[in-house]
């Protein structure tokens, strides 16, 4: 299954809402997790099953969609936001990531 | 706490092999399926493979399918990547990270910090 983010960047000023979409190759029902990743770190989980918070992750953080099309949205982005972000699809094997979609500092 | 820790990375030549090592420790390792990720210079995340929690179970990417084989020790608390037939494109960083209960289960919010491999001659 091919996943597919856009933009494959953007830049945006703190307090910004930013939406991050991705598009499976086919359907996958809501198994769709998305991480964050800041650079030298390892990716942390913020959602699964599309739109489950992970723990501690805060809520400005939401995910939505389903079927093929999914979201990631930050309704205002905060200093330590910047970082990129790749969905991963758990629908089957093998699992797949998407590009991902770097957010950098306006 | 939950830690996972790689070892084993470095620089090997084309064509040879080399076996990375995960040590989990902070929870009950056999039952959680794990994951192995990769991320190349430079570039995004790929999925790997996984194993499941009795190491009977094991799926992974069509890019290394036929090369890579993990396997785990439960009585080690330990997961394996070996690699074998070594491309330069498999240069990364490793990463192992914990799955489920389950095996359609995600990828959970505990990885470790990463190996290098580097592939060159």
């Amino acid at each position: 299954i091919r996943m597919t983010q856009s933009p494959s960047s953007l830049s945006a000023s703190v307090g910004d809402r930013v939406t991050i979409t991705c598009r499976a190759s086919q359907a996958i029902g809501n198994e769709l997790g998305w991480y964050q990743q800041k650079p030298g770190k390892a990716p942390k989980l913020l959602i699964y099953a599309t739109s489950s918070l992970s723990s501690g992750v805060p809520s400005r953080f939401s995910g939505s969609g389903s079927g093929t099309d999914f979201t990631l949205t930050i309704s205002s982005l905060q200093p330590e936001d910047f970082a990129t972000y790749y969905c991963l699809q758990d629908y089957n094997y093998p699992y797949t990531f998407g590009q991902g979609t770097k957010v950098e500092i306006k | 706490q939950v830690q996972l820790v790689e070892s084993g990375g470095g620089v090997v030549q084309p064509g040879r092999s080399l076996r990375l090592s995960c040590a989990a420790s902070g929870f009950l390792f056999t039952s959680y399926v794990i994951h192995w990720v990769r991320q190349a210079p430079g570039t995004g995340l790929e999925w790997v493979g996984v194993v499941s929690q009795d190491g009977i179970i094991q799926f992974y990417a069509d890019s290394v399918k036929g090369r890579f084989t993990i396997s785990r020790d439960n009585s080690r608390n330990t997961l394996y990547l070996q690699m074998n037939s070594l491309r330069a494109e498999d240069a990364a960083v490793y990463y192992c990270a914990r799955g489920g209960l389950n095996i359609a289960a995600t990828i959970e919010d505990y990885w470790g910090q990463g190996t290098p491999v580097t592939v060159s001659s």
